[in-house]
């Protein structure tokens, strides 16, 4: 089993839509929680940090639940520009030095 | 401020060459950490320098080896390589209080 799933998709939405990401992890000790995102052949860019409160960030929501293992990222109001592979990221370590466990990626495409 | 510069960007080798490949961490940060992306993979972690030594290692061969220097930057050779090393190659550099910054990466194809 990989130590953290995510479904690849790709997820076609239209403009102005609500989708919502997924992803488990298997270790229980994890400790830190991010989403990334990653344009077509470029680096993995932090898009945002999970917390078990919940955060939001825009039109982004991110959410942890621990007890399931789970975690979430929400996109409303979906533009053009959000067309990317998003990445679930799970620290076991220190979330500075431990290492980045990422999921295979889930692939978002806006249409018009 | 620079961040994290890789170099070379591209890069074609024959099956059973070697290779090396180079990383300058961003201003300020003292740990490189490696990272191999298949096509349609998320990135798996390779190695981890921390004071020129290899503090954490996943899951791959020997063949796969590092080294940091004083100026904390990094190589990555791979040596025997495989078709199945055509990769992208991240470096990600960090230090303490300060999160991950990842280089643009390297594209290594295996012919």
């Amino acid at each position: 089993r990989k130590e953290v799933e995510q479904d690849p998709g790709p997820f076609n939405v239209p403009e102005g839509a609500t989708v919502a990401f997924n992803c488990t992890y298997s270790n229980s000790a994890s400790q830190s929680f991010f989403w990334y995102r990653q344009d077509c052949r470029k680096e993995p860019k932090l898009l945002m940090s999970v917390y078990s409160s919940g955060n939001e960030d825009g039109r982004f929501t991110a959410q942890l639940n621990r007890a399931s293992q789970y975690i979430s990222l929400l996109i409303r109001d979906s533009k053009l520009s959000d067309s990317a592979t998003y990445l679930c990221v799970v620290i076991n370590g220190s979330s500075n030095t431990g290492k980045l466990i990422f999921g295979q990626g889930t692939t978002l495409q806006v249409k018009p | 401020d620079a961040g994290v510069t890789q170099s070379p960007t591209h890069l074609i080798k024959t099956r059973g060459q070697q290779v090396t490949l180079r990383c300058s961490p961003k201003s300020g940060h003292d740990t490189v950490s490696w990272y191999q992306q298949a096509l349609g993979q998320g990135p798996q972690f390779i190695f981890q320098y921390y004071e020129e030594e290899e503090r954490q290692r996943g899951n791959f061969p020997d063949r796969f080896s590092g080294h940091q220097f004083p100026n904390y930057s990094s190589e990555l050779n791979v040596n025997a390589l495989l078709l199945g090393d055509s990769a992208l190659y991240l470096c990600a550099s960090s230090r303490d209080n300060h999160g991950y910054t990842f280089g643009s990466g390297t594209r290594l194809t295996v012919v």
